[in-house]
């Protein structure tokens, strides 16, 4: 069983510019979660896709957008990349249902934005 | 609205000795609750989980933790912890219908040889 990857590991980027982030979920996971952790905090909600279709989001901006496709992978896209946008972005599969919201984590992109 | 408290952001132990990491979860439904592990540079493993039945759950690595409803805790405990579990730990709770983990802001154990 494959679990959760993610890439690129790190990626440096200058403020304005655009940043695309890829996760693969685990096999037979249906759902995408995306997290960001900013240095010394806990990860923050960004938004969760299902079924391709975006299914709940945090307090982030509109500049903060995703995609998933029919086989279950995910992107998050960033645009106008500011400053504290800089940290550690989590993606997190997960089976849809009542009784599996159990979330399996990848080990992150590390985005710095100079 | 939900929320995750750990109160103790740095905790140092020797190794050997137990351990208890605190947290603190707001939240009106009944919690599905969460700790999970994080190594430098890494992502977050999932260490036990709570959904419902017995309020004393098992996890990996020889982690426990107990759920309280009347203190809305759930305790991380191991009874002898080893060098390897110096780490960053999280305790979460789902929300948002499901679909949103709420997370603590950590403790980073460091364990004293």
């Amino acid at each position: 069983e494959t679990g959760v990857t993610q890439s690129p590991t790190h990626l440096i980027k200058t403020r304005g510019q655009q940043v695309t982030l890829r996760c693969s979920s685990q096999s037979g996971h249906n759902t995408v979660s995306w997290y960001q952790q900013a240095l010394g905090q806990g990860p923050q909600f960004i938004f969760q896709y299902y079924r391709e279709e975006e299914n709940g989001r945090g307090n982030f901006p509109p500049r903060f957008s995703g995609l998933q496709f029919p086989n279950y992978s995910s992107e998050l896209n960033v645009n106008a990349l500011e400053l504290d946008d800089s940290a550690l972005y989590l993606c997190a599969s997960s089976l849809s249902g009542p009784r599996r919201n159990e979330q399996f984590f990848g080990p992150g992109t590390r985005l710095t934005v100079l | 609205a939900q929320s995750v408290t750990q109160p103790d952001i740095h905790i140092t132990v020797s190794e050997g000795a137990s351990l208890e990491l605190r947290c603190n979860y707001s939240y009106g439904a009944t919690p599905y609750l969460f700790w999970y592990v994080q190594s430098p540079g890494q992502g977050l493993q999932l260490l036990l989980k709570y959904f419902s039945g017995d309020t004393l759950v098992q996890g990996i690595k020889g982690f426990e933790a107990e759920f309280k409803r009347s203190q809305s805790s759930f305790n991380l405990r191991k009874p002898s912890v080893h060098w390897s579990d110096a780490a960053e730990y999280f305790c979460a709770v789902l929300t948002g219908g499901g679909n949103k983990l709420t997370f603590g802001t950590g403790t980073q154990l460091k364990v004293e040889l």
